[in-house]
């Protein structure tokens, strides 16, 4: 079975510094890979996909992941962050072809912003 | 068009009752699932529909949960003889067909058993 690890539950970065949030997966095949966030009281959205082709993936916000087969990893990066950016992140994979399952999910990275 | 639509956005009630959330998909997206979430915790995977057929209810915490879906459109998920355990926010996605394509979240439906 699939699954993610997101070994950080929180994190606290300046505003301005450099940002990784790091997400491990176990899957036994080529996996969908997809980093969301959710503010308080929103639900969550989309900043990136990895499906195939180019392991660095552009995302929205400044957001950009690489996807790292031999590490199993999909950490996602951002060089400056801004206190909007103060959020719960998830990491999550899919199953090619899709499947029942849905998507599995993360814990979650709570993301700091210190003024 | 619009997202993903949830309704009510919060329920609050008593142990024991039946409640029933309602999830409006995004026009023309054929699949749709439904998550629960926890306090503190990542989202757990309950169910998927593509088009109004649910081929695995496996997810389903117990049989007290259920869920149908109306031709491609409108979700219900029901609760019956709600316990303090189900508390949770529940939420929404649909996604354009079946598959790990993306899926766009509704702002979830916010349960209290009290």
């Amino acid at each position: 079975a699939q699954s993610v690890t997101q070994p950080d539950i929180h994190i606290t970065v300046s505003e301005g510094a450099s940002l990784e949030l790091r997400c491990n997966y176990s899957y036994g095949a080529t996996p969908y890979l997809f980093w969301y966030v959710q503010s308080p009281g929103q639900g969550l959205q989309l900043l990136l996909k990895y499906f195939s082709g180019d392991t660095l993936v552009q995302g929205i916000k400044g957001f950009e992941a690489e996807f790292k087969r031999s590490q199993s990893s999909f950490n996602l990066r951002k060089p400056s962050v801004h206190w909007s950016d103060a959020a719960e992140y998830f990491c999550a994979v899919g199953a090619e072809g899709g499947g029942a399952d849905g998507l599995t999910f993360g814990k979650g990275t709570h993301l700091i912003i210190q003024p | 068009g619009a997202g993903v639509s949830q309704s009510p956005s919060n329920k609050v009630t008593e142990k024991g009752k039946d409640v029933e959330l309602r999830c409006d998909p995004i026009s023309g997206h054929t699949a749709l699932y439904w998550y629960r979430q926890r306090l503190g915790q990542g989202l757990e995977f309950l169910i998927y529909f593509q088009g109004n057929s649910a081929p695995d209810k496996s997810g389903l915490p117990s049989d007290r949960f259920s869920a149908e879906r109306t031709g491609e459109s409108v979700s219900t998920l029901t609760i019956q003889r709600t316990q303090q355990e189900d508390s949770a926010v529940y939420l929404c996605a649909s996604s354009r067909t079946r598959g790990a394509y993306e899926q766009y979240f509704g702002p979830g439906t916010r349960l209290t058993v009290t």
